[in-house]
């Protein structure tokens, strides 16, 4: 149960867009629809962004958006806010009842 | 709405247990599972483990098989994580959260375990 591979940083000016990668493998993001995107805050809870790949609960603004292609989910942040500087995790079922996190991604807003 | 109330922070010394609490309210507990979630100090998130309140069935991370054990009690709505044979590595914020379709949509506050003699 490998972590699955996120950049450690990615940064933006306040407008513009960001991909966020989540690389895995065939066992985990590869095999599942089960991919999630979570925002969390310096000393906060982390924050549900995205589910199933593509889903955004009520709240989230449409400026998330979530894909995948074969072993890599990605997160989209179009129209950068100061607001959205944080860091990001993606997770995935991986079969059997496990789970596992991505690394974790700092989104710089410059 | 939908809570988890986890108990406060601990500190213990290396080779206790520690037993962490969350309490669900504003929903059906026994419908959704519950995961628990590590973040030792500046790390990245991890999962621990996954219980199904309904049946009480569990799933482990293989890292943390044999250091943890997972139940619930139906009658407090109570999911409980118990951590053993503490060590410094263990030193951790330790979340509950609520698994609603395909996302973690409700969190715990988190529990500060910190291992010192």
């Amino acid at each position: 149960q490998s972590a699955l591979t996120q950049p450690r940083s990615v940064s933006g000016s306040p407008g513009q867009s960001v991909t966020i990668s989540c690389t895995g493998t065939s066992s985990d993001v590869g095999s599942y629809n089960y991919i999630s995107w979570y925002q969390q805050h310096p000393g906060k809870a982390p924050k549900l962004m995205i589910y199933d790949v593509t889903k955004r609960p009520s709240g989230v603004p449409d400026r998330f958006s979530g894909s995948k292609s074969g072993n890599t989910a990605s997160l989209t942040i179009s129209g950068l806010q100061a607001e959205d500087e944080a860091d990001y995790y993606c997770y995935s079922y991986a079969g059997s009842y496990t789970y596992v996190f991505g690394t974790g991604t700092k989104v710089t807003v410059l | 709405q939908v809570q988890l109330v986890q108990s406060g922070a601990e500190v213990m010394q290396p080779g206790a247990s520690v037993k962490v609490s969350c309490k669900a309210s504003g929903y059906t507990f026994t419908s959704y599972y519950i995961h628990w979630v590590r973040q030792a100090p500046g790390q990245g998130l991890e999962w621990v483990g996954i219980v199904n309140p309904s049946g009480g069935t569990t799933s482990y991370a293989q890292k943390f098989q044999g250091k943890v054990t997972m139940t619930r009690d139906t009658s407090t709505s109570t999911v409980y994580m118990e951590l053993s044979s503490l060590r410094s590595d263990d030193a951790a914020v330790y979340y509950c959260a609520r698994l609603f379709t395909g996302g973690l949509d409700s969190w715990g506050q988190g529990t500060l375990v910190t291992v010192s003699s």
